[in-house]
């Protein structure tokens, strides 16, 4: 299996720009999680669906954010207007049951200038 | 809430020595799971061990193993004869059935040749 897969790798964009980072997780898992890493706030959960559906997006900071689960083998995370405080790492993770934690993607460097 | 707490920001320790990364957690839970991720400069995120509430026994995983304490909301992780690989960022993580991971703050971990 090739694991979690994040696209791209690195981004850097203009503030007031759109950003679209991908996700596939890993297929038979049925759990998709976005965190956002940073030195100040750490690792902070956004958002995870359960079978495609958004259970918990209380972590979402604000409306410039939304994410999307169409199918079970795809997912996206966007934020528009993006602005220099959303510069992060965001990694997407994939869990099929809660006794194994999750595998996590190798993560999107976002830096917004 | 759930909350996890890495009271070490910072830890080293002689190569082929002995260390141990410290982690509380408070819950009202009785079964749950306890985890340890690694993130070495690579940013990728590795499941290092895992511990299931219900189980007394400690975890081991190689030259990693934990000290799980219940009753104190305490979980350890020990690493012995510590390798320069080993240097990392050390996240420890609950959960609790399907939801999401809590992850605390991190500790890096240094190792001296």
């Amino acid at each position: 299996d090739a694991g979690v897969i994040q696209s791209p790798r690195h981004e850097v964009t203009e503030m007031g720009q759109e950003v679209t980072l991908r996700c596939k997780p890993i297929s038979g898992h049925n759990s998709l999680f976005w965190y956002r890493q940073t030195m100040m706030r750490g690792l902070e959960l956004l958002i995870y669906f359960n079978n495609n559906v958004p259970i918990d997006d209380s972590g979402m900071p604000e409306d410039r954010f939304s994410a999307k689960m169409p199918n079970a083998s795809f997912s996206t995370l966007k934020i528009q207007p993006s602005e220099p405080r959303d510069s992060a790492v965001y990694f997407c993770a994939s869990s099929l049951v809660a006794d194994y934690g999750y595998t996590f993607g190798s993560g999107t460097r976002l830096t917004v200038v | 809430a759930q909350t996890v707490t890495q009271s070490q920001p910072e830890m080293s320790v002689q190569e082929a020595e002995t260390v141990t990364l410290s982690c509380t957690y408070d819950t009202s839970e009785s079964d749950y799971y306890l985890f340890w991720y690694k993130q070495p400069p690579s940013r990728q995120m590795i499941l290092v061990i895992r511990q299931e509430a219900y189980k007394q026994q400690n975890a081991t995983e190689n030259r990693f193993s934990v000290n799980f304490q219940k009753a104190a909301k305490s979980f350890s992780l020990k690493i012995s004869d510590s390798q320069l690989g080993d240097a990392a960022m050390y996240f420890c993580a609950y959960r609790y059935n399907t939801d999401k991971l809590i992850f605390g703050t991190g500790t890096r971990l240094q190792v001296f040749p």
